[in-house]
């Protein structure tokens, strides 16, 4: 049974270029979750999706950072231009509601991005 | 402004022995509560959770706590084994909102052998 994929695992890129996370939740969930782990915040909400749509998206830190959903299989975060203060392991998780709210989400294995 | 707190990044115990993490949160309209368990390199995956209408709720060798009245929760492990040397999160939520989390910036617990 596949879990939450995301990738790539790793990324370096230099400041100033294009990064793209991407995402595969798990098959019949209807929520979908990005987040970002640092040590001072831990982990930070970014922006979620129910049924493919942007419901709150207050955790995007500025306009360089964007997410789609274009179908419920697939997500991208994307951050142009990067900075060294992207700089962090993002995650991606994905729940059901089926069975109420507050349930359990799952989460990838993150990807850990570096900014040089 | 942090929600759920998480005030010990780091606790050491003996294998064996009692673990206690502690986690406090703000908001009033919190009513279900996580935990999550993170080794390196892997994404955080669900331990045990609790409603508010529950002050206790227990999984094997892991019980979780609610205090509403100090909105504090703690999660206890009993007896510690050295594979539970993890990060723990605990995350907060109000199930009549969407099924967002809200998370502390975690604990990281060794056992010792």
């Amino acid at each position: 049974d596949a879990g939450v994929i995301q990738s790539p695992r790793h990324e370096v890129t230099e400041m100033g270029q294009e990064v793209t996370l991407r995402c595969k939740p798990i098959s019949g969930h209807d929520y979908l979750f990005w987040y970002r782990q640092t040590m001072m915040r831990g982990l930070e909400l970014l922006i979620y999706f129910n049924n493919n749509v942007p419901i709150d998206d207050s955790g995007m830190p500025e306009d360089r950072f964007s997410a789609k959903m274009p179908n419920a299989s697939f997500s991208t975060l994307k951050i142009q231009p990067s900075e060294p203060r992207d700089s962090a392991v993002y995650f991606c998780a994905s729940s059901y509601s089926g069975q109420g709210a507050g349930q359990p989400q799952h989460f990838g294995d993150g990807t850990r991005l570096s900014i040089l | 402004d942090q929600q759920v707190k998480q005030n010990s990044p780091s606790l050491s115990v003996q294998e064996g022995r009692i673990s206690i993490l502690n986690c406090d949160y703000t908001n009033s309209m919190f009513d279900y509560f996580l935990w999550y368990k993170k080794y390196p390199a892997e994404g955080p995956t669900f331990l045990i959770s609790i409603s508010s209408i529950k002050d206790k709720n227990e999984d094997g060798r892991f019980t979780v706590f609610l205090n509403k009245s100090a909105k504090h929760l703690s999660l206890h492990i009993v007896p510690s084994q050295p594979g539970d040397s993890a990060v723990y999160f605990c995350a907060a939520t109000h199930q009549t909102g969407a099924n967002n989390l809200f998370f502390g910036t975690g604990t990281r617990l060794t056992v010792i052998p």
